[in-house]
Parts: structure tokens; sequence; C-alpha cells
């Protein structure tokens, strides 16, 4: 079974700065997408960013950028110039590839606070 | 263009009943997906719905069951309440596609 660990329960960044966020993940698939997802406390889950398994190149969205390192099983989310509305909980998901019946699979969550 | 919307918001049912969720899939989409969110972790895959029929299911007990209806929009049933049920309810939409789309949540409450 695919699971999904996020061994940071919270961070903190000052606003503006630059904070990174930690994910790995165990797989037996070879193909597969990894997601980044934001939960603000109003509670929508929002998607921050996505890597499909198949591409070397890092996905990049705005400030979001992700360290994907297939080998290692890992992916990180690098967020940059953070600003306060960045604080919420950041989900890392996995979701097997093929077909059209995407489960995902969540990690436990990294709590992320900005201070001014 | 309506997104995912979920109702009620909150809801507190007492042991041993048992409790409805509504899901309404956001424009245009054909899948519904569940996941059950304890507090201070990750959503968990319930089940997920295509064509008014379940497609795959989570490690959840017969207790949970669904419902999708003909204009794609979804239930979620849970029978003879425990209190470890208690926990944010999401629904996610979705179109021949990963990207899924997730509705504001129900959060339920057992007493």
């Amino acid at each position: 079974a695919q699971t999904v660990t996020q061994s940071q329960p919270e961070m903190s960044v000052q606003e503006a700065e630059t904070v990174t966020l930690s994910c790995t993940y165990d797989t037996s698939e070879s193909d597969y997408y990894l997601f980044w997802y934001k939960q603000p406390p109003s509670r929508q889950m929002i998607l921050v960013i996505r890597q499909e398994a198949y591409k070397q190149q890092n996905a990049t969205e705005n400030r979001f950028s992700v360290n994907f390192q297939k080998a290692a099983k890992s992916f990180s989310l690098k967020i940059s110039d953070s600003q306060l509305g960045d604080a919420a909980m950041y989900f890392c998901a996995y979701a097997k590839s093929g077909g059209s019946n995407y489960k995902l699979t969540f990690g436990k969550g990294t709590l992320l606070t900005v201070n001014p | 263009d309506a997104g995912v919307t979920q109702s009620p918001t909150h809801l507190i049912k007492t042991r041993g009943q048992q409790v409805t969720l509504r899901c309404s899939p956001k424009s245009g989409h054909d899948t519904v997906s569940w996941y059950q969110q304890a507090l201070g972790q990750g959503p968990q895959f319930i089940f997920q719905y295509y064509e008014e029929e379940e497609r795959q299911r989570g490690n959840f007990p017969d207790r949970f069951s669904g419902h999708q209806f003909p204009n794609y929009s979804s239930e979620l049933n849970v029978n003879a309440l425990l209190l470890g049920d208690s926990a944010l309810y999401l629904c996610a939409s979705s179109l021949f596609s990963y990207e899924q789309y997730f509705g504001p949540g129900t959060r339920l409450t057992v007493t």
C-alpha cells in the first residue's frame, strides 16, 4: 500500500522569507502523481502544485516549486517570498496513475505559520 | 461557475444514530470522492462514485455507504454512529482527471 509521510508537524517562516516543507512517500508503482494541497483555516482544500512522476523537470507555480527526487521518493515544497495568506495546513498527496479513478493518499500535514 | 458544495456545514448526532451528508460536484464533473479527515490528520479516502456506481473503496466498514444520482450529486450515509466517526467529511469532484476539487466539508460531531 502506498504511504505518504510528512515529518514536520509544524513549520514557521517570516514574511518574505523562503520555507521548505518535506514529504516522503512509498510506492512500488513507477507512474504516479504527487500533489501539494493547501487547507486554510476556512477548510476548503486547494491544489497548490502537482508533479507527474515521469517528468524529470520540477514543477513550478509562481512562488511555489517542488524538489522531486524519484529515486529517494522525496517530494518537498518550497514557498518563496512567503505571504501572510500562505498560512495554512499543507498536505502532500499521492495518486497512482492510469485509468480515471484517481484516489488520493494524503500525509498527516504540516501546519505553516507565517510571522509578520 | 459553482464549485463543489456540501451540506450541512455542521451536524451533531448521538451514538447509534444514522446520518446523511450531501455533495454537489463542480459543474461538468461526473466523479465524486468522499474523504474523512479526523482532527489533526490528513484526509482518508472512503469511496468514489462514477456513473452511479461505487468504483473504489477505502478501508472503511460497511456502515459507510453512498449513492450517486443521475445529476452526479452524491450522498454519504453512516449508520450506527460511533464516537470515532466524529470528523470533517470532504467531498471532491473530478472529470477524467487526477485533479480533484474539494468542497468545504461537513463537520460531524458524534456525542
